[in-house]
């Protein structure tokens, strides 16, 4: 299974934009890089995925490096609702499996 | 509105006692998951199921039994054989497509507490 790696926390200033990184230099040509957010005492809601192109939408913007190796999440103003555990994971696009792999994530940290 | 219901939101159980965490979805989804979180870390998985009456072990199934009787239904017992079952427990699905990824959807959790 791939793995990805992400920094344990992060702070940013509200109103700022914050760029979340992931590394994942094991990714195979199929791998999805999703990314996935909890609240405390929540489960994780959806962010935001991609596969080789640059996404947007109404949350989040994916900027995706082009060997693929690496991503960063990018929310582009931050707000005290953003605070939160992201997680950056693959997905097997081939199988079917559909299995998951979260890691430990990133706390971030909204300062007003 | 569609979604995963878990129940109970809370429970708390003696050692020795197998307990039975209900996951129920209205998505039509396939596919679905148990995750385990301890305090502070990240979600590792127990078993996932991709149709009914089947199922398959995650990382972490060991102490653990699921079963797949019904599409809308997966539940997960925690077993007295599981030495330390104190955690947030989160069930999931996804569509079962077979080129484009789904979004994983979660309910809201279920916290056991062994005393």
């Amino acid at each position: 299974d791939a793995k990805t790696t992400q920094p344990n926390s992060m702070e940013s200033n509200e109103e700022e934009p914050v760029h979340l990184p992931c590394n994942h230099s094991t990714i195979s040509g199929t791998d999805y890089i999703h990314w996935y957010r909890q609240l405390p005492s929540q489960g994780p809601e959806y962010v935001i995925h991609g596969l080789t192109s640059n996404v947007n939408n109404r949350m989040a913007s994916l900027a995706i490096a082009e060997d693929r190796k690496s991503s960063t999440l990018i929310l582009h103003r931050a707000t005290l609702r953003d605070a939160a555990v992201y997680y950056c994971i693959l997905r097997d696009g081939t199988s079917g499996t559909y299995k998951y792999i979260f890691g430990t994530g990133t706390r971030l940290k909204v300062l007003a | 509105d569609g979604g995963i219901t878990q129940s109970p939101k809370y429970l708390f159980r003696k050692e020795g006692q197998n307990v039975t965490l209900s996951c129920e979805q209205n998505l039509n989804h396939d596919a679905m998951y148990w995750y385990r979180q301890d305090p502070g870390q990240g979600l590792r998985l127990i078993y996932y199921s991709q149709i009914v009456n089947d199922f398959q072990k995650g990382d972490i199934a060991e102490g653990y039994s699921v079963s797949r009787e019904k599409k809308e239904s997966f539940p997960l017992t925690v077993t007295s054989a599981q030495k330390n079952p104190t955690a947030f427990y989160l069930c999931a699905s996804t569509p079962r497509l077979s080129a484009a990824p789904g979004e994983l959807f979660f309910g809201e959790g279920s916290r056991l507490t062994v005393l």
